[in-house]
């Protein structure tokens, strides 16, 4: 059973606009969550991460939100950039879990110039 | 090289036949990992080792054997694979410091895996 969710396989947004990227999991324990970025031919490279213990966590354009109540977290990128076209997985751990960590599916994210 | 290398990037092999991938990190950490990705499914974590020595294998079939001869280096030895095999296999690398092993994880770019 899947506990990280990522219901939207793509997205596509224009230039200059917000892109969301929401991800849903259904594991209560799970207290940190990351975002990933990959690139076709690359490997995921580390976007952002936030620990349950806030709600929210910026770095520049990127800014993740955590609603622990909901058991959701979403990725916002403002303004997106042609750059940010790229797929996205989200991922979470739990403290009994030592170092692993459980991925959602991913969703393709287009920025349109 | 910098960061976490994979060789080869793309693999043919058939159901009877004995090949490795081979990752190598130069990023000075002390735990690697080995995942599995296949199409439209989350990242599946096969193989932990900490401080090179294993510290999970989750239900992973004994066709795939993984080997971690130092901290830098981790080996995943395929035999009489299947064509339900064919993915991607990423090779992650992490920094555990004492208790803390909420470390970020850096991946390689893969093996793309095609089994015949």
């Amino acid at each position: 059973d899947q506990q990280v969710k990522q219901n939207s396989p793509s997205l596509s947004v224009q230039e200059g606009r917000i892109s969301i990227l929401n991800c849903d999991y259904t594991n209560s324990m799970f207290d940190y969550f990351l975002w990933y970025k990959k690139y076709p031919a690359e490997g995921p490279t580390f976007l952002i991460s936030i620990s349950s213990i806030k709600d929210k966590n910026e770095d520049g354009r990127f800014t993740v939100f955590l609603n622990k109540s909901a058991k959701h977290l979403s990725l916002h990128i403002v303004p997106s950039q042609p750059g940010d076209s790229a797929v996205y997985f989200c991922a979470a751990n739990t403290g009994l879990t030592g170092n692993q960590f459980y991925f959602g599916t991913g969703t393709s994210l287009t920025v349109i110039p | 090289e910098t960061g976490v290398t994979q060789t080869p990037r793309h693999l043919v092999m058939g159901m009877t036949n004995k090949k490795s991938l081979k990752c190598e990190q130069h990023l000075g950490h002390n735990a690697m990992y080995w995942y599995k990705q296949s199409a439209k499914k989350p990242l599946e974590l096969m193989f932990v080792y900490n401080f090179k020595e294993q510290t999970e294998n989750n239900s992973v079939p004994s066709r795939f054997s993984p080997e971690c001869p130092n901290s830098s280096h981790l080996f995943l030895h395929l035999h009489t694979l299947q064509p339900e095999d064919s993915a991607l296999y990423l090779c992650a690398s992490s920094q555990l410091a004492g208790r803390e092993w909420r470390d970020t994880q850096y991946f390689g770019p893969g093996t793309r895996l095609t089994v015949l």
